[in-house]
């Protein structure tokens, strides 16, 4: 079946250090790739996303991801954390084989605390 | 408004209640979906529609009916529950299946 991987549960970092939260997949075709972001007492929200074509990708608050398809990987990257980054974060992919059954696959979530 | 609205925020109900989830998109969406967030589980898909047709049933027990009237609103129907289905659920659009979704709030859940 196919899953997504984040490895990483729970991360403490001091404001200013540098992030990077590993997400791996499993499927073997062409996937759409996203980060999602949930901050405290709010929604998801969508950080970035990748389709198709340059892999390293920016998102919204200085947040980037690289995808890295011999790998099946697609890790987020900031190289200066704020204090209010502290949220949680989800890696999804959905397997894009075309047709209408397409789903989104979750990562389990990491929790990202930075202390000011 | 704008986004994806979900009623009520928050809803306690015994195992014998009847109670409805609502969502509502404005964003001119085709597709919408119903999630279960658990703690310390990932996000489950639940129940997909596009264009109104539901497309994804992800093996979903039968105490949750989903209902979709138009392409703006969605419906969980819950009844008879149980108290592991206390949890959030989220509620997402997107302008087509494969895009990126846009989530509600969410419901908590408590089932007592």
């Amino acid at each position: 079946a196919q899953s997504v991987s984040q490895h990483n549960h729970h991360v403490i970092l001091s404001e200013a250090a540098s992030l990077e939260l590993g997400c791996n997949y499993s499927y073997g075709g062409t996937v759409n790739l996203f980060w999602y972001v949930q901050y405290p007492g709010q929604h998801l929200q969508l950080l970035l996303k990748y389709f198709s074509g340059d892999p390293l990708v920016k998102g919204i608050k200085g947040f980037e991801a690289e995808f890295i398809k011999s790998k099946f990987s697609f890790n987020l990257r900031k190289p200066s954390v704020q204090w209010s980054d502290t949220a949680e974060y989800f890696c999804a992919v959905t397997p894009n084989y075309g047709g209408a059954t397409n789903k989104l696959i979750f990562g389990t979530g990491t929790l990202l605390a930075v202390q000011p | 408004e704008t986004g994806v609205t979900q009623t009520p925020r928050h809803l306690v109900m015994g195992m014998t209640n009847k109670k409805s989830l609502k969502c509502e998109q404005h964003l001119g969406h085709n597709a919408m979906y119903w999630y279960k967030q658990s703690a310390k589980k990932p996000l489950e898909l639940m129940f997909v529609y596009n264009f109104k047709e539901q497309t994804e049933n992800n093996s979903v027990p039968s105490r949750f009916s989903p209902e979709c009237p138009n392409s703006s609103h969605l419906f969980l129907h819950l009844h008879t529950l149980q108290p592991e289905d206390s949890a959030l659920y989220l509620c997402a659009s997107s302008q087509e299946i494969a895009y990126e979704q846009y989530f509600g709030p969410g419901t908590r859940l408590t089932v007592t």
